[in-house]
């Protein structure tokens, strides 16, 4: 079945730094997110893609869908404490089906 | 903003119980999707529903039913329940044919199996 392999798995990083992720994918994706996660809350969403090598930015963050729409990465610069959080990657196939397919994650924690 | 309501937020089973889970989606949301998380995992697609008929299946036990009501809102039976079946349980919901437009996760009913 399909599969998003996110890495890397967690990341330890200063205020300040910035951080990049991606995931990668056998399948074509129609639209490709960028969800954060924090303890026991519902994922929220931060980007969506929707054509192949879409740039798009969101105040720090800036994400990328790939030319074969296969892959994406979200980069977050000059980190703060409250970035920390649970980051997935997640592909919504279109059609009729709008189910989503989940990376593994990317646990960030922000040293102050 | 309403946003998708989960409730209960905490429930507690022992095993071989029964859970029901409602999630009540935003006002003129037609499309409930329902997710498990377990524990350190991402979120695994479980059933969608469109109008109240079921439109998507993903890996639900057949333990589990869920259906959705003419008000829209959604409710996920859990039969004979299992240690395993210890998660956060996400319902979603959106407009059907909108894609990711509107696409909104509740908090979660974290449920708890003993």
């Amino acid at each position: 079945g399909q599969q998003l392999n996110q890495s890397p798995q967690s990341m330890f990083i200063q205020e300040g730094e910035d951080v990049s992720m991606n995931c990668t994918s056998s399948s074509i994706f129609n639209t490709w997110l960028w969800y954060k996660q924090d303890p026991g809350e519902g994922p929220v969403l931060l980007i969506a893609l929707y054509k192949a090598g879409e740039l798009t930015s969101n105040g720090r963050l800036t994400a990328q869908f790939g030319i074969t729409r296969k892959d994406s990465f979200l980069n977050i610069s000059a980190s703060i404490p409250s970035d920390v959080g649970i980051y997935f990657c997640a592909g919504q196939l279109g059609g009729n089906t709008g189910k989503l397919i989940f990376g593994q994650g990317t646990t960030l924690q922000v040293k102050p | 903003a309403a946003g998708v309501i989960q409730s209960p937020r905490h429930l507690i089973k022992e095993k071989r119980e029964t859970a029901t889970l409602k999630c009540y989606p935003i006002p003129r949301h037609d499309t409930v999707y329902w997710y498990q998380q377990g524990p350190g995992q991402d979120p695994q697609f479980l059933i969608s529903f469109y109008e109240k008929m079921q439109s998507d299946k993903g890996s639900i036990p057949d333990r589990f039913s869920a259906q959705q009501f003419s008000d829209y809102h959604s409710e996920l039976n859990m039969s004979s329940l299992e240690l395993g079946d210890s998660a956060l349980y996400f319902c979603a919901s959106s407009v059907s044919g909108t894609g990711i437009y509107g696409y909104t996760f509740g908090s979660g009913t974290r449920l708890t199996v003993v």
